[in-house]
């Protein structure tokens, strides 16, 4: 079965502009989440989405937001774009909510370069 | 809250050459997770271990959680090893659930 699909795979956009970045969840999973990796903080929590609520959210100024459809899909927005947002944006999809034992698959990313 | 770190950052081996890598946690865990990050940026799960030894192949691991730290083995390495190696230890559940990711290691093994 197809695994978890990032759309698109590369995206450059300019300060001040707003994106959306899209994550396909495998098929049947209902829980994405959204991380961020950069060269200086490494890879950190941004939220999941679970039956199209969030159930959990990390640290991120409120420019950041996210929304999942009734078909599981994710939504990732970033508005007023600053130059410390460019990143890797990765997505991981799980069966059911994120726990201890959970088994998540992460997609490509989508390397986002913010000029 | 919990950190995480790993070491060394940086590993350059030789094919063939066996490995091992380490990770610190500061405090006590609900789970601990290695993964592969392979060139592409493709994230793979290797192990769920938050106590004990598995063995997945060439690849291994042991968790001590009694000590806080967990090892990972590779032996016989190959270019397709190459990459960054990331554990990360799972706290809390439910809604409070997190994964707190190291800085990783990045090795690269030459032919």
């Amino acid at each position: 079965k197809a695994g978890v699909t990032q759309t698109p795979r590369y995206l450059i956009k300019t300060r001040g502009q707003q994106v959306t970045l899209s994550c396909s969840p495998i098929s049947g999973h209902r829980s994405v989440s959204w991380y961020q990796q950069t060269p200086g903080q490494g890879l950190q929590f941004l939220f999941e989405y679970f039956s199209e609520t969030q159930r959990n959210k990390g640290n991120f100024p409120g420019r950041f937001s996210g929304r999942q459809f009734s078909n599981s899909r994710s939504e990732m927005n970033v508005s007023t774009l600053e130059l410390g947002d460019s990143a890797l944006y990765l997505c991981a999809s799980s069966l059911v909510p994120q726990t201890i034992n959970t088994e998540a698959f992460f997609g490509q990313g989508t390397r986002l370069t913010v000029v | 809250g919990i950190q995480v770190e790993q070491s060394p950052p940086d590993l350059i081996l030789q094919e063939g050459a066996n490995s091992t890598l380490r990770c610190n946690f500061s405090d006590s865990v609900n789970n601990l997770q290695w993964f592969h990050q392979n060139p592409w940026g493709q994230l793979i799960n290797l192990f769920y271990i938050p106590s004990g030894t598995k063995q997945n192949g060439r690849l291994s691991a042991t968790t001590v959680a009694t000590e806080r730290y967990s090892l990972l083995y590779i032996s016989s390495s190959q270019t397709t090893d190459s990459g960054v190696y990331f554990c990360a230890a799972a706290k809390g559940v439910d809604s409070n659930y997190q994964l707190i990711w190291g800085a990783g290691t990045k090795l690269i093994i030459k032919p």
